[in-house]
This record gives structure tokens, sequence and C-alpha cells, in this order.
């Protein structure tokens, strides 16, 4: 079945680091990939998401790449702050069964000033 | 516009003992879903609603979970009895119909069993 790893954490960095959270995944076909990020006391937000291989998702100055070769959604961002520190988690689904998700474990990372 | 809300947002009961968690969703979202994080692990799939009916339960674990959406709206989701391997955070999501409509989530109820 399908499944997603994403590299284990707590990832602490200093404010203004540069910033990957390795993703892969496992599935048959063609899923759409996401990102989540879960703020503290906060639900799920969706960050970004990619529809096909090659599509880059970005928002909030974060960005990830649909690699299909590598099967790969890997999250960047350039320079972290302080209110990036959070939970982030990567996760496929398919468009046309359902929609649900399947989540990696997630992967705190705090950002220290 | 309302987000997904979720109560209790923690409980704390005893093993054998019932809990019952209720999710509403935005309205207007005909598709509802259940998700659980135990342990720290990954998020997990229970079920998904469209309307009042139950289109996927591939997820939910054993028979002492129940959920259910009268009418199309809330949701509610009976663990009884609860065991200790319950316990963890139940989030709900909900989107509008359609592919590609975005999922939003609740902020969870955690549920902790003794």
């Amino acid at each position: 079945g399908d499944s997603v790893t994403q590299m284990e954490g707590p990832v602490t960095l200093s404010e203004e680091a540069f910033l990957t959270i390795n993703c892969t995944y496992t599935a048959t076909g063609y899923p759409s990939l996401f990102w989540y990020v879960q703020y503290p006391g906060e639900g799920l937000q969706l960050l970004l998401k990619a529809t096909k291989a090659d599509d880059k998702g970005s928002n909030k100055g974060f960005e990830a790449t649909y690699r299909k070769e590598t099967t790969s959604f890997h999250l960047e961002k350039g320079s972290v702050q302080v209110s990036d520190s959070a939970v982030y988690f990567c996760a496929l689904s398919r468009l046309y069964y359902g929609q649900n998700f399947v989540f990696g474990p997630g992967t705190r990372l705090s950002v220290l000033p | 516009e309302a987000g997904v809300t979720q109560f209790p947002s923690h409980s704390v009961i005893e093993k054998g003992q019932t809990v019952t968690l209720r999710c509403d969703p935005i309205s207007g979202h005909d598709n509802l879903y259940w998700y659980r994080r135990v342990m720290g692990k990954e998020i997990k799939f229970l079920l998904h609603f469209v309307k009042e009916s139950k289109q996927d339960e591939s997820g939910m674990p054993n028979n002492r979970f129940l959920a259910e959406r009268t009418g199309g709206t809330y949701s509610t989701l009976k663990v009884q009895p609860a065991e200790l391997e319950d316990s963890g955070v139940y989030f709900c999501a909900s989107r509008k119909g359609g592919p590609g409509a975005t999922q939003y989530f609740g902020p969870g109820t955690r549920l902790t069993v003794l």
C-alpha cells in the first residue's frame, strides 16, 4: 500500500538558517503530494501541494518539487524564522479515490532566535 | 467563515469507559474525514463520510469504534470500551465536493486512556 517516509526530528535551527526536510513516498501511479504544518495548539494547515511530476508547490517562502524519478517531495526554505517552529507533515492522496491522506510521521522544527 | 471545530479538546478516561468525540465541519462541506495520531507516529486515516453515508471506513481499527453523521452535518466518533492503545490525537477534516478541493483540519481531540 501507499506510504510516506520523512526525516526524523526534532530539527533545531538558528533563525535565517536554510531548512530541508526530506520526504519520500511509495505509491503506484501518480498521487498528489502535500505538506501540512501544525503550529502549537492549532490544527493542520495546508502549506503547499503538487499534483503532478515536476510541479513545484510554494507558499510563505517554502518550496517543494514533485520528483517522480526519486519519489521525493523535499521541503525547503531559504531562511527560517522563529515563527516557522511547528510540526511538518508530508502526505499523499489520490484525487479520484476519496482523497483521504496517507501521512508521514511528522518532523518537529524548532527555530531559535 | 468558521473552521472545523472539535470537542472536547482533551479527554482523560479510564480503560473500559466510553468516550464520544464530536466534529463540526465547515458549513456546506459534504466530505468529512476522521484521522488519528497515536504515540506520536504518523497520522492515520480512519474513515470518510460523504454527507451522512460512510464512503470508506477501511481505516477503522476494530468494532470498538463507531462513527456517525446523522443528517450529514456534525459527526461523532464513539470509542466503547476504550483501551490504553486508543490514546492519541483524533483529527477531523472536511472539504467540499470535487477532486482537488482542500481538506481543512480541526485542532484535534487529545484522548488519554489510563
